[in-house]
């Protein structure tokens, strides 16, 4: 069981803009920043995004992110097949002296 | 280019050891934080290991503090992961990752290799 908690699945259509949530307690996402992974099976995962908002270079601006206490969330608009894939939040966790990950959400473009 | 690249996996039986290797390229290991995180089979990244830049501070996930053990070698820019007295729930893939200093305290994983399957299993 993942200490930041992510639903299980998503899924919208091309065009459409679907958010994913991560929740958890006040030792990790209230404390410290949350970051995004974009992970297609076999493959590396992907930085999307850090410091709850913030995009590396090269990662479209179709991805957004935002935390609120607690919570977080990761915005993905004009939905494209490619978007397919697993997504993860994490943060460290200051209680646990580690990082932690959500139990990833996969993303369906139908 | 900046690139990571794990090795060592295999199918090893339940009480073995193994060591992992990820060799670095493209930067300098010394000069920032170094993780690995595995996946299991039909399962999500959990957080295993982590080494800062020069060697003095490592911690561990309570599910295998004991057992495994990071380290690092800068003549050869190589990160490793010596996992000892493994259990089936240790099969996954295991990645490196380095994790960069964005600043205010803000740290992500901004590099990932591709990963080494290890399989615990008699």
């Amino acid at each position: 069981q993942s200490v930041l908690t992510q639903p299980p699945s998503a899924s919208g259509t091309p065009g459409q803009r679907v958010t994913i949530s991560c929740s958890a307690g006040s030792s990790n996402i209230g404390r410290n920043a949350v970051n995004w992974y974009q992970h297609l099976p076999g493959t590396a995962p992907k930085l999307l995004i850090y410091n709850n908002n913030q995009r590396p270079s090269g990662v479209p601006d179709r991805f957004s992110g935002s935390k609120s206490g607690s919570s977080a969330s990761l915005a993905i608009s004009g939905l494209q097949s490619e978007d397919e894939a697993d997504y993860y939040c994490a943060a460290w966790d200051d209680s646990l002296n580690g990082w932690v990950f959500g139990g990833g959400t996969k993303l369906t473009v139908l | 280019e900046v690139q990571l690249v794990e090795s060592g996996g295999g199918l090893i039986q339940p009480g073995g050891s193994l060591r992992l290797s990820c060799a670095a390229s493209g930067f300098t290991l010394s000069n920032y934080w170094m993780h690995w995180v595995r996946q299991a089979p039909g399962k999500g990244l959990v957080w295993v290991s982590r080494v800062n830049g020069d060697g003095s501070t490592t911690s561990y996930a309570a599910s295998v503090k004991g057992r495994f053990t990071i380290s690092k070698d800068d003549a050869k820019n190589t990160l490793y992961l010596q996992m000892n007295t493994l259990r089936a729930e240790d099969t996954a893939v295991y990645y490196c990752a380095r994790s960069y200093n964005y600043g205010s305290g803000s740290f992500a994983f901004d590099i990932w290799g591709q990963g080494t399957m290890v399989t615990v299993s008699s």
